[in-house]
Order: C-alpha cells, then structure tokens, then sequence
C-alpha cells in the first residue's frame, strides 16, 4: 500500500486566490511527523511545513497552514493568497518515528500552476 | 541555515563510464545522508541511506554494486554511478540530517544533480 497519497496530478489556482493541496498516508506508527516541500524546476527541495502526529493545534507557516485530520489520516497543505512564485511541484512526505528510522517517504506530487 | 551543497549541477557521460556527486554539508556534520532519484515528473524515490562510517544501507531494487555510496567524513558522501548507461540518466539528489535534530527539523536538501548517459 502506498504511504502517502497525493490525488491531484495538477491544479490550477488564481493569483491571489486559497488553493488546497490533498495529501493522505497510511501508517501504523504512532510516531510520525508529515512535511510538505516545494520544487520549483530548477529542482531544488524547499521545506515548507512540518506537522507532527503528537501536535495538537494544525501547524502554520506564513501563507501556508496544514490541515491535520488525524482520524481520516490526512495532511492537506492550504496555500492563501496565491503568488505567481508559488507555481511549483509540491510534495506530501512522511517520517515514521518509531519503525521507519529517519528516512522520508515521498507521495507522487502535485503540479501547482498559478494564474493571473 | 544547514546548508547542502551538491556537485556537479549537470554532467553528460558517456556510456560506460563513471560519475561521482558529491554532497557537502557546509555548516553542520551530517551523521546520516539520504540519496534520492526522481525521474521527470515524478516522485522522490529513496535509493539508499548512509551514516558516516558505515556502509550504506539500499533500498530494495537498487544496485549497490552500481551505485556507490562513500560516506567517509562528517561532512562528505559521495554517489557514484558505475558504468553507467542511458536508463540511468536522471535527476539525483541528497539530503543530509544532523544527529540530534528534533523531528521536525534537519531534512537539507542539496540542489540536486542532472545526469544524462549518451
């Protein structure tokens, strides 16, 4: 099974508009943290957020805040207030605590594409 | 910050040779090093993990005869692809985590290396 999920392929937003990125993932670690990177083309990883399974109120960053439903084991990444800059590749991972060491799991990604 | 720097950006190759990346942790001693691959458009897939000292440990499906993993010092691991062919061409990328780092934390990433075998 896979480990996280990310259903959208691509999604297109307006510039200046809240766009919701889905992330879901399966574990049976109690321990886990979720992170969301960016990748903009010229393919560096930009650390945006991070969420840990224990953390009781949903991380926010600036523009960006996850929306942590630990019960339907999801982490989607909300962005306001879109900017150009924002049109990247944006990725779910997972850290396992407890089982998975220190490694990230990545999900396949989905393409942001801001417009005017 | 932690900062990761990953050499060379773009290499061509031939078929049959080697190509060595290199990633340096520039302000901190990068116990554990994570080696990615990721073909276009898709995901980060984890070819190997390393601490300084010890033999890598790959992941399933990854050739360690073909991908050599040298994490000698604190601050430097090498991957070197070994006789490489056109299917290996693709992006490669490091990240370094300090001992120590809180779980939110310490996941530095390199920029990244293009590999293309003619």
């Amino acid at each position: 099974a896979q480990k996280i999920t990310q259903t959208q392929p691509g999604m297109f937003v307006q510039e200046k508009e809240a766009v919701t990125l889905d992330c879901t993932y399966d574990t049976s670690d109690p321990s886990y943290g979720l992170f969301w990177y960016k990748q903009p083309s010229s393919g560096e990883m930009i650390f945006l957020i991070y969420q840990g399974s224990y953390d009781q109120q949903n991380a926010t960053e600036g523009r960006y805040s996850l929306n942590f439903q630990k019960a339907r084991k999801s982490a989607n990444l909300v962005i306001s207030a879109s900017q150009l800059g924002d049109s990247a590749m944006y990725f779910c991972a997972m850290r396992e605590l407890t089982g998975g060491g220190n490694k990230l799991t990545f999900g396949t990604g989905t393409q942001l594409k801001v417009e005017l | 910050g932690a900062v990761v720097s990953q050499h060379p950006s773009r290499v061509i190759c031939k078929s049959g040779t080697s190509v060595k990346i290199e990633c340096r942790s520039l302000d901190f001693q990068a116990t554990t090093m994570f080696w990615y691959r990721q073909f276009p458009k898709q995901s980060l897939m984890l070819m190997a993990t390393s601490n300084e000292g010890s033999k890598a440990t790959y992941e399933q499906g990854v050739e360690k005869d073909k991908f050599l993993i040298n994490h000698a010092s604190l601050t430097l691991s090498t991957l070197t692809v070994t006789s490489a062919h056109p299917e290996d061409s693709s992006f490669y990328i490091c990240s370094a985590r300090e001992l120590g780092t809180a779980a939110n934390y310490g996941y530095t990433f390199g920029s990244g290396t293009r590999l293309t075998v003619v």
